[in-house]
């Protein structure tokens, strides 16, 4: 089973701060992916990874920047916490198959942020 | 712009109930992905159906897509309580070829028991 963890299920910032999200995978999966996640809006894709050192923009990676060093992990950085950052911040995994095909997608548990 | 639109928003049930959910795709798509999501989790990845093919059941789950109509339905029989989530369906941006989804807003389901 593949398993992705993430550093924290609830956290609690500072305007101001910064913060570090981490996810972790077991499985030696290529990409990589940071969602965040709001009532009414989705699942919005912040950031994502094809491999170690590469990093491609989603949707919405204003105030947010990623690093991938080693293949396994994928942090998430807040370099100034804002309250509108306050949201479910969900990592996600995604192997490359056979023929180039990337298609499932394996998600960490969340982490609730909230940026007071 | 989303891709997937799930239909309904909300649905609630018996348990033992059969439910249906709708997703609305807009441009062309060679793969269709259903995922779930229990309060506060991530989430898991159901069942995956590709555009040569019309229907696909896994368990008690059977999934439809009509690429005529760019639309999907998932079936859950025989609902049970532990059903309760928020079920989502994507569909890739670009191909398979560069991994991002597109997810829908999602249908809540409440099996109530």
């Amino acid at each position: 089973d593949v398993k992705v963890t993430q550093s924290s299920r609830y956290l609690v910032k500072r305007t101001g701060e910064k913060v570090f999200l981490e996810c972790v995978q077991d499985m030696d999966h290529e990409n990589m992916f940071w969602y965040r996640q709001d009532p009414g809006l989705g699942l919005r894709l912040i950031y994502f990874s094809y491999d170690v050192k590469m990093k491609e923009k989603g949707d919405i990676p204003e105030g947010y920047s990623v690093s991938r060093e080693k293949k396994e992990r994928f942090s998430l950085i807040l370099e100034s916490a804002s309250t509108n950052q306050t949201s479910m911040y969900l990592c996600a995994t995604q192997i490359t198959a056979s023929g180039g095909r990337r298609e499932t997608q394996y998600f960490g548990p969340g982490t609730r942020l909230l940026v007071l | 712009s989303q891709q997937g639109e799930e239909d309904p928003q909300a649905l609630s049930i018996q348990e033992g109930e059969n439910a249906t959910m709708n997703c609305s795709y807009k441009t062309s798509i060679n793969n269709l992905q259903w995922y779930r999501q229990n309060s506060g989790r991530g989430l898991v990845h159901l069942i995956l159906i590709r555009s040569n093919e019309r229907e696909k059941h896994s368990g008690r789950l059977r999934v439809t897509l009509d690429t005529s109509k760019k639309s999907s339905s998932l079936l859950i029989t025989a609902s049970r309580a532990a059903d309760t989530a928020s079920y989502f369906c994507a569909t890739p941006l670009g191909g398979t070829s560069y991994g991002k989804l597109t997810f829908g807003q999602g249908t809540i389901l409440t099996v109530h028991p």
